[in-house]
């Protein structure tokens, strides 16, 4: 079963423009989820989506947002980039229902971000 | 305000012995606790987690350990070895009102294992 893709890997860009993250879950998993891992903060939670729905968020600002499509492939969106948006990236995927209870996270590489 | 801390930014054994990660957590809500191990360059990966009505979970080399009283837990790994060397986060979640769940990691303790 292939894993969780991530596109792309590494990611430059400058402050003010804006970016899309690409996440592909493992076959079957209906429950994609994101955070962000700096060295600072570790790995904190963006938002969550199933079944083409946000059903959980983290505290980030607007300016992070996501949406799911119909075969659970998720993208992840930030406007106006930030230095502070420099980032890993990461994505996870689980089974549907309840996405901790039911099964662990299976997460994908990552994109790193860049913003200069 | 940091619900989950790991407070080791890093921690060196030697191969062989007892390698000791600790975890605490102030949000009593949480009721689920896992731990992620994460290589560079790759995503973190499950190791292992513990429900809050159990106080030990193990599996091979690795256990955890639960103390509610105390807010703590602790992934053991005996014995250590090189291939064990990675960053080990400690994640808690919790259902919110309304049902949505919340999920927080700790910063994570590096692991060196030496041969």
């Amino acid at each position: 079963k292939a894993g969780v893709t991530q596109t792309p890997r590494y990611l430059i860009k400058t402050r003010g423009q804006q970016v899309t993250l690409s996440c592909s879950p493992i076959s079957g998993h209906r429950s994609v989820s994101w955070y962000q891992q700096t060295p600072g903060q570790g790995l904190q939670f963006l938002f969550e989506y199933f079944s083409e729905t946000q059903r959980n968020k983290g505290n980030f600002p607007g300016r992070f947002s996501g949406r799911q499509f119909s075969n659970s492939r998720s993208e992840m969106n930030v406007s106006t980039l930030e230095l502070g948006d420099s980032a890993l990236y990461l994505c996870a995927s689980s089974l549907d229902g309840v996405f901790i209870y039911n099964s662990p996270l299976h997460f994908g590489n990552g994109t790193r971000l860049t913003v200069t | 305000d940091q619900q989950v801390k790991q407070n080791s930014p890093s921690l060196s054994v030697q191969e062989g012995r007892i390698s000791i990660l600790n975890c605490d957590y102030t949000n009593s809500m949480f009721d689920y606790f896992l731990w992620y191990k994460k290589y560079p360059a790759e995503g973190p990966t499950f190791l292992i987690s513990i429900s809050s009505i159990k106080d030990k979970n193990e599996d091979g080399r690795f256990t955890v350990f639960l103390n509610k009283s105390a807010k703590h837990l602790s992934l053991h790994i005996v014995p250590s070895q090189p291939g064990d060397s990675a960053v080990y986060f400690c994640a808690a979640s919790a259902f919110e009102q309304g049902g949505s769940e919340k999920l927080v990691f700790g910063k994570g303790t590096k692991l060196t294992v030496n041969p």
